[in-house]
């Protein structure tokens, strides 16, 4: 059963940056584009970012441009969010997410999710 | 705001059938596939529908998917009191070099 677990979150100053992580398990990871994606309190969710299958290509969400950066190391099966600069409104719970598969796996849907790790930015 | 636009809310009784839309632009669903998820209560979401019609395995046939123009639609038949949950939509957008969500729906079991 693919498993994709998250770890990393915690509460945080505003200003101050924090590493997420997600472990991936029972698939290929290599073959695969992963996302982050967050929900805030209460609220809807928001795709954060994407890293292609290779590491070769990564999109970004307006809203976390500049700040995050997203990254993933295949021999490890894990994926990364490094974020710096934290604004409160970053406060949120953190999926990572499966992509599709290999060149066309960035435009496929998200098809297992993680349980996610929430982070607090709050002084 | 988000830039695919559902409905806050919907509503029905059990074995009711219910329709959730998603408003878009030619530059996501207008050009690219739309996927539907779920969330549980207190739970990460799950894909319920993808490529704007297919189910993944272990989704139930009484959900199922439409898209026409910039718009795409879930239906719901035959509902049932564990149908009760956030419903999203979500696609590609060629202009944002990114991927875009609805607000989601609540849908409420009478």
């Amino acid at each position: 059963q693919v498993q994709l677990v998250e770890s990393g979150g915690g509460v945080v100053q505003p200003g101050r940056s924090l590493r997420l992580s997600c472990a991936a398990s029972e698939f290929t990871f290599s073959h695969y584009a992963i996302h982050w994606v967050r929900q805030a309190p209460g609220k809807g969710l928001e795709w954060v970012a994407l890293i292609s299958y290779d590491g070769s290509n990564k999109y970004y969400a307006d809203s976390v441009k500049g700040r995050f950066t997203i990254s993933r190391d295949n021999s490890k099966n894990t994926l990364y969010l490094q974020m710096i600069s934290l604004r409160p409104e970053d406060t949120a719970v953190y999926y990572c997410a499966r992509g599709g598969v290999a060149a066309a796996g960035t435009w496929a849907a998200f098809d297992y999710w993680g349980q996610g790790t929430l982070v607090t930015v709050s002084s | 705001q988000s830039v695919l636009t559902q409905p806050p809310s919907a509503s029905g009784t059990p074995g009711q059938r219910v329709t959730i839309s998603c408003s878009g632009s030619s530059s996501n669903i207008g050009s690219n596939t739309a996927n539907w998820y779920q969330q549980l209560p207190g739970t990460a979401p799950k894909l319920l529908i993808y490529s704007n019609n297919r189910r993944p395995s272990g989704a139930p046939d009484r959900f199922s998917g439409s898209k026409s123009g910039t718009s795409a639609s879930l239906a719901i038949s035959g509902l049932q009191s564990e149908d009760e949950a956030d419903y999203y939509c979500a696609a590609w957008d060629d202009s944002l070099n990114g991927w875009v969500f609805g607000g989601g729906t609540k849908l409420t079991v009478l």
